[in-house]
C-alpha cells in the first residue's frame, strides 16, 4: 500500500521560497501510470490543485500559480518536491502531496503539512 | 476555465439518504471523482469514474453523472459520514475541484 509523507518547514517568511518534499513508500515513483501531485487547502476553504509531475519529469501547473511554482522528482530517493517562490500570507495553507492515477483520480494522499507565511 | 459548483451545505437525518450534487457544463461528458474530508484529515477517495467505489468504501456510497450534474448519494447516513465532500474532474490537463459541500447528519 502506497504511503506519502510531506516534510518541510512549517513557517516561511514572506517573499521567500516555500520548499516541501513528499516521500513515497510502498510504490515506485519511477514507473507506472501515475502523476505525483501537490494540492493545498487554505484555512477553512476548499482544495486547490497546485500541479503534478510524471516520472519522466514532465510537469503541469495550475495556471494561477504557474509563474511561481516548480515541482521536481527524485526517483532514486522516492521523493518529489514543491517549490513556491515569492510567498505571501495568501500562501498560508495545508499542503498535501498525492498520487494521481493518470488523468483520473487522486487515490492516495499524504497527511498534509500546515505552512504559515509570516511577515 | 472549467468550473464545478457544489452546494455549501447539505443535511440528512440519521439513517436517511444524503444527496450531494456537483454541477458543470456538460459534466456528463467527463469522469467525476468524489472525495470525503473529515476535519483535520486528508481527503479520501470515495467514488471514482462517476460510480465506482474503491475497496473499503461502504456500499452505502454511490455516484451518478448525467447531463450537467453529478450526484453523490449516501444511503443510511451515519454520524461518521459527517464531512466535507469534493467533486473533481479533469479539464484537458488541469485538475478542477468543486468548492466542497459540508454534510451534516441530524
Amino acid at each position: 500500500q502506497v504511503q506519502l509523507q510531506e516534510s518541510g518547514p512549517g513557517l516561511v517568511k514572506a517573499s521567500q521560497t516555500l520548499s516541501l518534499t513528499c516521500s513515497v513508500s510502498g510504490a515506485s515513483i519511477s514507473v507506472g501510470d501515475y502523476y505525483w501531485s501537490w494540492v493545498r487547502q487554505h484555512p477553512g476553504k476548499g482544495l486547490e490543485w497546485i500541479g503534478y509531475i510524471y516520472h519522466s519529469g514532465n510537469t503541469y501547473y495550475n495556471p494561477s500559480l504557474e509563474s511561481r511554482v516548480s515541482i521536481s522528482i527524485d526517483p532514486y530517493e522516492g521523493q518529489f518536491s514543491l517549490n513556491l517562490r515569492s510567498v505571501t500570507a495568501a500562501d498560508t495553507a495545508v499542503y498535501y502531496c498525492a498520487r494521481v492515477e493518470t488523468a483520473v483520480d487522486f487515490d492516495s494522499w499524504g497527511q498534509g503539512i500546515p505552512v504559515t507565511v509570516s511577515s | 476555465s472549467y468550473d464545478l459548483s457544489q452546494p455549501l451545505s447539505v443535511s440528512a437525518a440519521l439513517g436517511q439518504t444524503a444527496t450531494i450534487t456537483c454541477s458543470g457544463t456538460s459534466l456528463g461528458s467527463k469522469l467525476v471523482h468524489w472525495y470525503q474530508q473529515k476535519p483535520g484529515q486528508a481527503p479520501v477517495l470515495v467514488i471514482y469514474k462517476d460510480n465506482i467505489r474503491p475497496s473499503g468504501i461502504p456500499e452505502r456510497f454511490s455516484g451518478s453523472n448525467s447531463g450537467n450534474t453529478a450526484t453523490l448519494t449516501i444511503n443510511r447516513a451515519q454520524m461518521g459520514d459527517e464531512a466535507a465532500y469534493y467533486c473533481q474532474v479533469w479539464d484537458v490537463r488541469s485538475v478542477i475541484f468543486g468548492g466542497g459541500t459540508k454534510l451534516t447528519v441530524l
